[in-house]
């Protein structure tokens, strides 16, 4: 099955930095998701982006499905965006979400 | 619009008991899928139901099962409960298969 990884897999951050999160997959994908989980658990969407970029606030993603990775940036972090960033893809004829180990990112005020 | 609904949210078994966890998707989504979290495995895909049928499943022994409902509701059942399935158990749905995935809060189970 498909394979992603998820780099680096801890992060520690002052309040007020950038980072970028990376997601590599072994296979091309028709679904590719960001997902921040919160303490209770709860996967919440950040992106839905098999390919391009997208922004939302201060967070933005870009996916180049030719060579297979997935950025994440986060800029200007707060010490709310501490916590699990998971990537998962899905691939064409095998439509389940295969998920990364996570990146777990801290924010220190 | 109501998001995805998953009760209950805690559960504390006894090993060798069974246990029902019920997933709502959000309103006009017909795929649900389950997964499991743990410490050690990770994220791991249960099984997937569209339109009342079983799509996908995942490497799990057959004490895990479910099902769907004519209203896209789902449940997920674990017969014969062992310590080893404590895991926070996660819900999603969808529009179709394939599409952007929404979870909900989740069920966190404890086998004791």
């Amino acid at each position: 099955g498909i394979q992603v990884e998820q780099s680096p897999p801890d992060l520690i951050l002052q309040e007020g930095a950038n980072s970028t999160l990376r997601c590599n997959f072994s296979d091309s994908v028709n679904n590719l998701q960001w997902f921040h989980q919160n303490p209770w658990g709860q996967l919440i969407n950040l992106f839905y982006i098999p390919s391009g970029t997208k922004q939302n606030g201060r967070l933005s993603a870009t996916t180049v499905a030719t060579e297979r990775y997935s950025l994440l940036y986060i800029s200007s972090s707060q010490t709310t965006d501490s916590g699990v960033y998971f990537c998962a893809v899905s691939n064409f004829g095998n439509e389940k979400l295969t998920f990364g180990t996570g990146t777990r990112l801290t924010i220190i005020p | 619009k109501a998001g995805v609904t998953q009760t209950p949210r805690y559960l504390i078994k006894t090993r060798g008991q069974q246990v029902t966890l019920s997933c709502s998707p959000i309103s006009g989504h017909r795929s649900v899928s389950w997964y499991q979290q743990t410490p050690g495995q990770g994220l791991q895909f249960l099984f997937e139901y569209f339109s009342e049928t079983q799509r996908n499943k995942g490497n799990f022994p057959g004490r895990f099962s479910g099902r769907q409902f004519s209203n896209s509701r789902s449940e997920m059942n674990v017969s014969t409960l062992e310590l080893g399935d404590s895991a926070l158990y996660l819900c999603a749905s969808s529009f179709l298969q394939g599409l952007e995935a929404f979870f909900g809060q989740g069920t966190r189970l404890t086998v004791v």
